[in-house]
C-alpha cells in the first residue's frame, strides 16, 4: 500500500504566486489533515476534513485553502504564497479523529521555499 | 492552555546504550498520548498510542510510560541503534475537541 502520498516534495515559489500540496491516501480515511512544521515548534494543524465535503479550520488557516472533492484527495492551496509561508508540510490521514486510538499516518513531507 | 512538552531537546549517546526521553503535558481533558519517531526529511511515525488507562506500551525497544495522575509520559529505547538516531514526538489529544498537540520533539543521535 502507497499509505499518504504527498507531491511534490521540493518546491521553490516566488512571492505572491500561488500553488497546490497534492495529497492522496489510498487506505479509504475519513479524517485527513494538513499540517506545517516550523523549526523549534511543534506541527500545527492548518485545515482538516472529516470527510468528502466536508472541511474546517486549524490553527493557522490564514493564506490556505483546501477542497475534499473525494475520499482520497485532500489538497492543501496557497492562495499568494509570502515568506512567511516557507516550510514543511505534512498531510495526515486516519480512519477517525485524533481523539481515538486509531493510528494517524502522516505523508513524507513537501518542502517549500518562498522567496 | 494545553501544551506539550519534551525533555530534553537534544540527546546523544552511544550504540548500544539505552535512553529515556521526557514528556510532560497540560492537556484537559486527556483523550490518548502518542509517541512519534521521524527521521530526518521523511514524515513522522507512529511508536505507541496510550489511552487514560493504560500505564505501559511496548513497540520493540520501544517502551512508552504514561503516568495520568502527573500528566507525565516516557519513551524508553533499549539496546539503542544507529537507526534509532531521529526526532521523538510526543502528541497528545484533548478530548473535548479531538485536538491534538504536538511536543517540539527530542533529537536522537546515536553514535558507534
Amino acid at each position: 500500500n502507497a499509505g499518504v502520498t504527498q507531491t511534490p516534495k521540493f518546491q521553490v515559489l516566488k512571492t505572491g504566486q500561488s500553488m497546490t500540496l497534492q495529497c492522496a491516501q489510498d487506505m479509504n480515511h475519513e479524517y485527513m489533515s494538513w499540517y506545517r512544521q516550523d523549526p523549534g515548534m511543534g506541527l500545527r494543524l492548518i485545515h482538516y476534513s472529516v470527510g468528502a465535503g466536508i472541511t474546517d479550520q486549524g490553527e493557522v488557516p490564514n493564506g490556505y485553502n483546501v477542497s475534499r472533492s473525494t475520499t482520497e484527495d485532500f489538497p492543501l492551496r496557497l492562495l499568494s504564497a509570502a515568506p512567511s509561508q516557507t516550510s514543511v508540510y505534512f498531510c495526515a490521514s486516519s480512519y477517525r479523529s485524533g481523539g481515538s486510538r486509531n493510528t494517524i499516518y502522516f505523508g513524507e513531507g513537501s518542502w517549500l521555499t518562498v522567496v | 492552555k494545553n501544551q506539550v512538552e519534551q525533555s530534553p531537546q537534544s540527546l546523544i549517546i552511544l550504540e548500544g546504550k539505552n535512553c529515556t526521553l521526557q514528556c510532560n503535558y497540560t492537556v484537559s481533558p486527556f483523550s490518548n498520548l502518542r509517541w512519534y519517531k521521524q527521521d530526518t526529511g521523511r514524515g513522522p511515525v507512529s511508536l505507541t498510542i496510550m489511552t487514560f488507562s493504560e500505564n505501559t506500551k511496548s513497540n520493540g525497544r520501544y517502551t512508552a510510560t504514561l503516568d495520568a495522575d502527573t500528566k507525565q509520559s516516557s519513551l524508553h529505547i533499549t539496546a539503542s541503534q544507529l537507526s534509532d538516531s531521529a526526532s521523538y514526538i510526543c502528541v497528545v489529544s484533548a478530548g473535548n475537541t479531538d485536538k491534538l498537540i504536538f511536543g517540539t520533539g527530542t533529537r536522537l543521535q546515536v553514535f558507534p
